[in-house]
């Protein structure tokens, strides 16, 4: 049974460009949420999609964005890119839309930005 | 906004001997309180949760304690060993329903 997948695993961008990384949930799982994790730091929460809907968004500006297609996966779309998004982008699923409750994660997409 | 506040940062023990890290957060409206492991270079796995009408839970050589009154949590681990060496995070999800991670603490157990 697989777990969280995220792709691409690695990726460089240069600053200003816009990137889009992907993540399809454990089977069954309707919910999938993106995190940024800088290094030395905690995971912090970007947004939440349950049902195709946005349930949850973090601090963060509108040049991040999100969607949950009909099969539950989901993209996370960053525009002007600044040199400080570089990070571990992850994503979890769960299987209800509520977020107190266990979140899968992927390995995540190291995304790094010159 | 919510915050949460974990120490240690970093945590050094010899084989066997037990480690405690604690984390103090901001929302009385919490209910879920999780502790994930993260290995260099591998993604987060949640090894215990409590939830706020459970003051104690145990599973095998982890436990986590709950005190909401004093707003904070503890993750237990007894009889350290080699493979427990990682970084470990402590997240909240408060009124505002957006999952709030520590800053970890990185756990060496030394053989």
């Amino acid at each position: 049974d697989a777990g969280v997948t995220q792709s691409p695993t690695h990726l460089i961008k240069t600053r200003g460009q816009h990137v889009t990384l992907r993540c399809s949930p454990i089977s069954g799982h309707k919910s999938v949420s993106w995190y940024q994790q800088v290094l030395g730091q905690g995971p912090q929460f970007i947004f939440q999609y349950y049902e195709k809907e946005e349930r949850g968004r973090g601090n963060f500006p509108d040049r991040f964005s999100a969607r949950q297609f009909p099969n539950y996966s989901s993209e996370l779309n960053v525009n002007a890119l600044l040199l400080g998004d570089s990070a571990l982008y992850l994503c979890a699923s769960s299987l209800t839309g509520t977020l107190n409750t266990e979140a899968f994660f992927g390995q995540g997409t190291r995304l790094t930005v010159v | 906004g919510e915050n949460v506040e974990q120490h240690p940062s970093t945590l050094s023990v010899q084989e066997g001997d037990s480690a405690v890290i604690k984390c103090t957060y901001s929302d009385s409206a919490s209910n879920y309180f999780p502790w994930y492991k993260q290995e260099l270079g591998k993604r987060p796995q949640l090894i215990i949760d409590i939830r706020s009408n459970v003051g104690e839970k145990k599973d095998q050589r982890i436990a986590v304690t709950l005190n909401k009154t004093a707003k904070h949590f503890s993750l237990h681990i007894t009889e350290t060993q080699p493979e427990d060496s990682a970084v470990y995070f402590c997240a909240f999800t408060g009124g505002s329903y957006i999952p709030t991670f520590g800053r970890g603490t990185s756990l060496i157990v030394h053989p």
